[in-house]
């Protein structure tokens, strides 16, 4: 079936460590996200890209990094500087725009809960 | 700053009442107004979606109320079942890439 997989589902770190979100999607869309959910705050964006080998920052990319080194994938990684870690990550992609019927709908994988002890 | 502010943030209805969702925006240039709703430990999906240049949108039990003046637009859940229990956020679109999402409301519909 089709859809988004998110690596692990809970991850628990330590302080001052670097942890990397896996997402991988087989929907063959163009554009791939990542959102920080917190309670009461809805879904923020971190990082989007839009297309292989390119992203570009969201509205709390800091302490944040991503890659896009091919279509399917496109980990994300909490270092030690983001300073309040703990949240559920969510990656979503889309077709891009043009290419489909649809108005762009975001498919969003389960979910990564990060938990800093 | 949350581009698209929502309210309430919870809400509770009893089975076969109506749920009122209500968002408002500021952003002029937004395009496309959706609805996800999320489950408990999974990823939101999309419910519902409306462009500007229409008032109302209908599928099934659900409603999207839009009043491009106001810069407000809203979901009604008709005839709430347990299995609506859910969180609900509205959302906003500029551009091909980039959605914003209001805060979520959470409703539990009792039986």
């Amino acid at each position: 079936d089709g859809g988004i997989t998110q690596s692990p589902k809970y991850l628990f770190r330590k302080e001052g460590q670097n942890v990397t979100l896996s997402c991988e999607q087989n929907l063959n869309h163009d554009a791939m996200y990542w959102y920080r959910q917190d309670p009461g705050q809805g879904l923020r964006l971190i990082y989007y890209s839009q297309i292989v080998n390119d992203f570009q920052k969201g509205d709390i990319a800091e302490g944040y990094s991503v890659s896009r080194e091919k279509k399917e994938s496109f980990p994300l990684t909490v270092t030690s500087a983001q300073k309040n870690p703990t949240a559920f990550y969510l990656c979503a992609s889309r077709a891009q725009s043009g290419r489909s019927l649809n108005t762009g709908e975001l498919f969003f994988g389960e979910g990564s809960r990060l938990t800093v002890l | 700053q949350q581009q698209v502010k929502q309210s309430p943030q919870s809400l509770i209805v009893q089975k076969g009442g109506i749920s009122i969702i209500n968002c408002a925006y500021e952003n002029t240039a937004f395009d496309y107004f959706p609805w996800y709703q999320q489950f408990p430990g999974k990823g939101p999906a999309l419910l519902i979606a409306i462009r500007p240049d229409v008032s109302e949108k209908k599928e099934g039990r659900f409603t999207i109320s839009f009043n491009k003046s106001a810069k407000q637009f809203s979901l009604h859940i008709m005839d709430s079942q347990p299995g609506d229990s859910a969180t609900y956020f509205c959302a906003a679109r500029e551009g091909d890439y980039k959605l914003s999402f209001g805060a979520g409301t959470t409703v539990t519909v009792r039986a």
